[in-house]
């Protein structure tokens, strides 16, 4: 069965920090990797990852896949308090279905 | 629409009751997804349509819920005799389909409360 594991879970830094995020999947028809910002209520998208090795880049975010290992990492240089949100990870299969992972709550304090 | 459109935004029942929310899509999305997200937990698949069909309702969690997009835009979530577990945001998303487009784009979200 399709599944989507993050780590960690909640992650307090302080403002200026790098953090990296991680996402672990498992699939039997793996299309796409998609990283979204949820803040108050509709999560955002943020990234769609196809192919292992090729960085996503977004100003202070970015992102890449290794489709060898089945994980995606998402980086957030000098962090901001604007930063904090929980960030989820998806998989999307070729099927079309979009599996999401629990999401990692970030905090960042002045 | 600009966006994807979710009524109602809050909607208090009892438990027993027979709730809809609604999501009305971007023109032109075929793809239509529904997910339930509980407070502190990721977005919980629960059914998807391409045009009018539901290609995979694999998420549904019991009989008591069920969905429709009779057009192929609109779509209903259905929930019968509501229970206290049922209580969550539910979100609606929407997409263009195809290899590389499962972008979603979501609404706001209704939040379902039983009591």
């Amino acid at each position: 069965e399709d599944k989507v594991v993050q780590s960690p879970l909640s992650l307090v830094v302080h403002e200026g920090d790098t953090v990296t995020l991680n996402c672990s999947y498992e699939v039997t028809n793996f299309r796409s990797l998609l990283w979204y910002k949820q803040e108050k209520k509709a999560p955002t998208f943020l990234f769609m990852l196809t192919s292992s090795g090729i960085e996503k880049k977004s100003g202070r975010l970015s992102s890449i896949l290794d489709k060898k290992e089945l994980f995606s990492i998402l980086n957030i240089t000098a962090t901001q308090t604007g930063d904090s949100a929980v960030y989820l990870c998806a998989e999307e299969t070729s099927y079309d279905k979009v599996i999401f992972g629990p999401g990692t709550s970030l905090s960042v304090i002045p | 629409g600009a966006g994807v459109s979710q009524t109602p935004s809050n909607k208090v029942t009892e438990k027993g009751k027979y709730v809809e929310l609604r999501c009305d899509p971007i023109s032109g999305h075929t793809a239509l997804y529904w997910y339930r997200q509980s407070l502190g937990q990721g977005p919980e698949f629960l059914i998807y349509f391409q045009g009018t069909g539901a290609a995979d309702d694999s998420g549904l969690p019991n009989d008591r819920f069920f969905a429709v997009r009779p057009e192929g835009s609109v779509s209903t979530l259905k929930i019968q005799r509501t229970e206290r577990g049922d209580s969550a945001v539910y979100l609606c998303a929407s997409s263009y389909s195809g290899v590389g487009a499962n972008v979603l784009t979501f609404g706001a979200g209704s939040r379902l409360t039983v009591l």
